[in-house]
């Protein structure tokens, strides 16, 4: 069965440390994966997907199909980062089912 | 600018009321998906529907059922609401083609039922 996994719950940093949040997925065929971003008092919506292969707010994620992971990373975290983020995984077949992560809740400090 | 409404942000209700989740998207979109969204256990998939009419269970659908009159809306039903099924309610829509696979959220509604 199709899965992600987000081993963190919580990830506290610092302002202007990196940071780094984890997906690993479980599918045998070619995946797609996304990143979604929930702000405070603000609606789910989409950061970034892989196929996009491009930097938003000063993320990234890499599809490394060899180690089925999808990490979302940052040099520089800000405060405004600040958020709870869900990595989802789209699978082919014909199904727009999106199979989500539980979520890594991110804090930045200041 | 896609937009997905959701027809209350805070709902309070009694064990055992039905209740009623509707959800809206203004861009045509074929595919809608209700979710729950409880703390540690991330978003849940209740139904989706791909078209008007027809409707998937997704991973829990137990107590609940789900409409798909018009393209536009998809409700949420509760037939007997229980205190377990006290949390934010999410829907989101998307595409069958066009933008791959983006699903575009509303605002939730927090449902607590006592």
């Amino acid at each position: 069965a199709q899965r992600v996994t987000q081993p963190e719950k919580l990830l506290s940093v610092f302002k202007g440390a990196p940071v780094e949040l984890k997906c690993n997925y479980s599918y045998s065929g070619s995946p797609e994966l996304f990143w979604y971003v929930q702000y405070s008092r603000q609606r789910l919506q989409l950061l970034l997907r892989h196929i996009s292969r491009e930097s938003i707010k000063g993320f990234t994620a890499d599809l490394n199909k060899g180690e089925t992971s999808f990490h979302l990373k940052k040099p520089f975290a800000q405060e405004e980062d600040s958020a709870m983020y869900y990595c989802a995984l789209h699978t082919q077949g014909g199904s727009e089912k999106l199979v989500f992560g539980k979520g890594t809740k991110l804090t930045v400090n200041p | 600018d896609v937009k997905v409404t959701q027809s209350s942000r805070y709902l309070v209700k009694r064990t055992g009321e039905k209740v009623f989740l509707e959800c809206v998207q203004d861009m045509d979109h074929e595919n809608m998906f209700w979710y729950r969204q409880d703390p540690g256990l991330g978003l849940r998939l209740i139904y989706f529907s791909y078209d008007v009419k027809m409707k998937e269970k997704g991973d829990i659908p137990e107590g609940y059922s789900v409409s798909r009159e018009k393209k536009e809306r998809f409700s949420l039903i509760l037939e007997s609401a229980s205190t377990n099924q006290t949390s934010m309610y999410l829907c989101a829509s998307s595409l069958t083609s066009g933008s791959p696979h983006e699903q575009f959220f509303g605002p939730g509604t927090r449902l607590t039922v006592l």
